[in-house]
């Protein structure tokens, strides 16, 4: 099954850009999402579609995929960034499956 | 407005059953793939099963294959989970996510999710 690798933390001041890569085999020719969930929440759709925002979410959130690497930026960074956030793609080669990466905590210094 | 509400979640011991409820609104249930996502005490979230909008077609992780059946009842707008043989390593907040996809090439991301139910299992 297709295997999608987040680092475990990344750290950013505030005001600062932060950046988290999602890795996978050829996941440029995919399709990728992101949420962010803060602790005792649901899950957020922020990214869809490699760099689309749903409704709501602020601009300083943008994406991009190329390659064996997509990632997340989020400009200007808030204290109220703080929170876990995954990447998500479906993988159509195996039994439809929709895949999420492990997660990343995102600490704003 | 759309929204989910799952219920069922509860204590069972291992080997038990339990099913999973969620009551959808706000939205035209019958035309969305419908999904159960999972995360364990401190873990990621973990893709459970999904069903298409007739249920013609449904698709599980290879943990959950012959112990859990989702289902849908379109004329109620629910989802249903039912969980059989139970496993410690089953104990998770159960969220139901609706599906949607964008463009030309599906894609398939969980755009509205409910507050998630807690399935414990545990002797």
């Amino acid at each position: 099954s297709y295997v999608l690798t987040q680092p475990p933390s990344v750290s950013v001041a505030p005001g600062q850009t932060a950046r988290i890569t999602c890795g996978g085999n050829n996941i440029g020719s995919k399709s990728v999402h992101w949420y962010q969930q803060k602790p005792g929440q649901a899950p957020v759709l922020v990214v869809y579609d490699d760099s689309d925002r749903p409704s709501g979410i602020p601009e300083r959130f943008s994406g991009s995929n190329s390659g064996n690497t997509a990632t997340l930026t989020i400009s200007r960074v808030e204290a109220g960034d703080e929170a876990d956030y995954y990447c998500q793609v479906w993988d159509s080669s195996s039994d439809h499956q929709r895949v999420f990466g492990g997660g990343t905590k995102l600490t704003v210094l | 407005e759309v929204q989910l509400v799952e219920s069922g979640g509860g204590l069972v011991q291992p080997g038990g059953s339990l099913r999973l409820s969620c009551a959808a609104s706000g939205f035209t249930f019958s035309s969305y793939w419908m999904s159960w996502v999972r995360q364990a005490p401190g873990k990621g979230l973990e893709w459970v099963a999904n069903i298409k909008q007739d249920g013609s077609e449904k698709y599980y992780v290879d943990s959950v294959k012959g112990r859990f059946t989702i289902s849908r009842d379109n004329a109620k707008n629910s989802l249903y989970l039912q969980m059989n043989s139970l496993r410690a390593e089953d104990t998770a907040v159960y969220y139901c996510a609706r599906e949607d996809s964008s463009g030309p090439v599906p894609s398939f991301y969980f755009d509205y999710w409910g507050q998630g139910t807690l399935v414990t299992v545990s002797s």
